[in-house]
């Protein structure tokens, strides 16, 4: 059974840091690319970066660009997304989710549960 | 930037059928997912490229997408149905596109 689970999210001020964590288990994850995805309160979901399965290419958000960093430990079948410069918008439950790609086709065939991210003062 | 456009709510009695819709230009031209969401749950993949089912998912759950309109169809509509619906496509020129999301209300 594939499972994905998000940590480390919580309370921070605006301008600061947070790194949320997806442990992943059931598949091979050396083998896929990982997103994540946010929804902020009240609003729809929102891609925010992806990484391919052996990290090699990143990819962002405009709205994360310069402030957020993916990244991945095979080793440990776990995902990082690095949040800096926090902003009040940025809060929102973050995702972690699977990508499958079909070979014309891209989308998120499992997902966690979710972190939440608040930016407060 | 490529917009995908959906109803903010649907509504459809027990055993009815629900037909959500997504709009985006030339949409039949790309994959269109769909996700639906439950409060304090993973979202989940309903239907994928257009129509496909994954394993798990009743066979209630269909999908059709044609010039510039997707629909996510559920037929004999159950309590359990009622969630967040969401389309997405993807391609190398727009990227990660999401729907802006339909509240189902099981009547």
């Amino acid at each position: 059974e594939v499972q994905l689970l998000e940590s480390g999210g919580g309370l921070v001020q605006p301008g600061g840091s947070l790194r949320l964590s997806c442990a992943a288990s059931g598949f091979t994850f050396s083998n896929y690319a990982m997103s994540w995805v946010r929804q902020a309160p009240g609003k729809g979901l929102e891609w925010v970066s992806a990484i391919t399965s052996n990290g090699g290419s990143t990819y962002y958000a405009d709205s994360v660009k310069g402030r957020f960093t993916i990244s991945r430990d095979n080793s440990k079948n776990t995902v990082y997304l690095q949040m800096n410069s926090l902003r009040a918008e940025d809060t929102a439950v973050y995702y972690c989710a699977k990508e499958r790609w079909t070979g014309t086709a891209l989308f998120l065939d499992y997902w966690g549960r979710g972190a939440l991210v608040t930016v407060s003062s | 930037s490529y917009v995908l456009t959906q109803p903010p709510s649907v509504s459809a009695a027990p055993g009815q059928t629900a037909r959500i819709t997504c709009g985006g230009d030339n949409l039949g031209s790309k994959s269109v997912h769909w996700y639906h969401l439950k409060p304090g749950q993973a979202p989940v993949l309903v239907v994928y490229e257009d129509r496909d089912r994954p394993s798990g998912i009743p066979e209630r759950f269909s999908g059709s997408n044609s010039g510039n309109t997707a629909t996510l169809i559920i037929s004999r509509v159950e309590a359990g149905d009622e969630a967040d619906y969401y389309c997405q496509v993807w391609d190398n020129s727009i990227g990660w596109v999401f729907g802006g999301g339909t509240k189902l209300t099981v009547l």
